[in-house]
């Protein structure tokens, strides 16, 4: 199995450009985690989904942040505009049941 | 609000020590205890934990839950320069598939 795929590895944008993150899950789970790692506030979870269904969005930092999931092998993590504050790690990750999930290798943010 | 704290932040030993590192939490409906293993890239998964007082082991690594203390400990033995990583504990609410993550403990091994 190739397991969680995130692209780009990294990208480097100015402000207020939108960047889009990308993520594949691996075959046959039916949840999907976005989360957001930062040195000062550790890995913090943003969104995840079920069964392609937003579940719980309320770790979303603000309405410049959007998640999407359009069918069971994609999803996307939008922020625009974006700011420099956004820059850190953004991992993708999946699961086929509760506890034990499988990270992507992550897409490096910085915003300049 | 729910919270989970791992001690110490940072920890440096020699190849061959002995590690202890501690993850307390608070949680809202308890349902598992999760360790992973972050290197370079991204975590990756070492143990779950649902029963206090059941070890699990793998190699030189072992856990153990203590539900009563609201608490968990990883030990690693005989540390080799490869141990070096951050170690993240995290606890899985029960009707929900959110982990909530503790920042890491931050283990360096030298040689």
């Amino acid at each position: 199995d190739a397991g969680v795929i995130q692209s780009p590895r990294h990208e480097v944008t100015e402000m207020g450009q939108e960047v889009t993150l990308r993520c594949k899950p691996i075959s046959g789970h039916n949840s999907l985690f976005w989360y957001r790692q930062t040195m000062m506030r550790g890995l913090e979870l943003l969104i995840y989904f079920n069964n392609n269904v937003p579940i719980d969005d309320s770790g979303m930092p603000e309405d410049r942040f959007s998640a999407k999931m359009p069918n069971a092998s994609f999803s996307t993590l939008k922020i625009q505009p974006s700011e420099p504050r956004d820059s850190a790690v953004y991992f993708c990750a999946s699961t086929t049941s509760q506890g034990k999930q499988y990270f992507g290798p992550g897409t490096r943010l910085t915003v300049t | 609000e729910d919270k989970v704290v791992q001690s110490p932040l940072s920890l440096v030993v020699h190849e061959g020590d002995t590690v202890t590192l501690n993850c307390s939490y608070e949680v809202t409906n308890f349902r598992s205890l999760l360790w992973y293993k972050q290197e370079k890239k991204a975590p990756t998964f070492l143990f779950m934990l649902t029963s206090s007082g059941i070890e699990k082991k793998s190699g030189r690594l072992s856990s153990i839950l203590d539900k009563k203390e609201l608490s968990s400990i990883l030990n690693i033995t005989a540390t080799q320069t490869g141990d070096s990583a951050i170690y993240l504990c995290a606890v899985e609410q029960g009707g929900s598939e959110k982990l909530v993550f503790g920042k890491g403990t931050k283990l360096t091994v030298n040689p």
